[in-house]
């Protein structure tokens, strides 16, 4: 067990629709990563938050939006779902931002 | 772009075997190269790192070392277990890409009894 926790586990809805994914870190981690796994795409970064702030953007897509909150805790919306969206969806947290990072167990998203 | 490169999967083994998963890279600078697991249903844990050329990075019995002159960071183990059944990720970070982690496609490694 990392110590990093992600909500819900499982999550399955339809095509035009929103969800958010949430992401607790460790205790006294203030940067969040997160990752896209998916079959086609393999495994992606999206975007890094540090300390409540954006730090750096990957592969993102327009649709995909985050946020870190004051708690530190950190949220992924997707919106507009497509089929292609359907993936595993991790988050990574780390002290600092060149500290080991430290995964959570995943969010599997299907789009049907 | 930083890219990584590993062999195609599956590897099958029989227990004991000796194990070897290439993984090469192609990034500017002095990126730190890692090793990742992800056993069937669970996230992602950290394997073994190496931050720099010729540091050599082990872990149960795992090992890789960085190879600045081959561009490579291959996965060894002398003796593997069932239990090591698992999917394998090379990856690398560099400090001017704020340690995001870019990722090989993935090995999977399945060992028989």
């Amino acid at each position: 067990d990392s110590g990093v926790t992600q909500t819900p586990k499982h999550l399955i809805t339809a095509t035009g629709q929103r969800v958010t994914l949430r992401c607790s870190p460790r205790s006294g981690d203030l940067s969040v990563y997160w990752y896209q796994q998916s079959l086609d795409q393999g495994l992606q970064f999206l975007i890094q938050y540090y300390n409540g702030e954006e730090r750096a953007k990957g592969n993102i897509l327009e649709r995909f939006s985050a946020q870190q909150f004051p708690d530190l805790h950190s949220e992924l919306n997707l919106s507009s779902l497509e089929l292609g969206d359907s993936a595993l969806y991790f988050c990574a947290t780390s002290q600092g931002i060149h500290n080991e990072q430290f995964f959570g167990p995943g969010t599997r998203l299907t789009v049907l | 772009g930083d890219s990584v490169t590993q062999m195609e999967g599956p590897v099958t083994l029989s227990e004991e075997a000796f194990l070897t998963i290439n993984c090469t890279y192609t990034a500017t600078g002095y990126p730190s190269l890692f090793w990742y697991v992800q056993y069937p249903g669970e996230g992602l844990q950290l394997l073994l790192k190496a931050t720099k050329a010729d540091d050599k990075g082990s872990n149960k019995g795992f090992e890789a070392t960085y190879r600045k002159e081959t561009t490579s960071f291959h996965l060894e183990k002398g003796s593997v277990q069932v239990s090591d059944s698992a999917v394998y990720f090379c990856a690398l970070s560099r400090v001017d890409s704020n340690y995001q982690l870019i990722w090989g496609a993935g090995t999977k490694l399945i060992i028989k009894p």
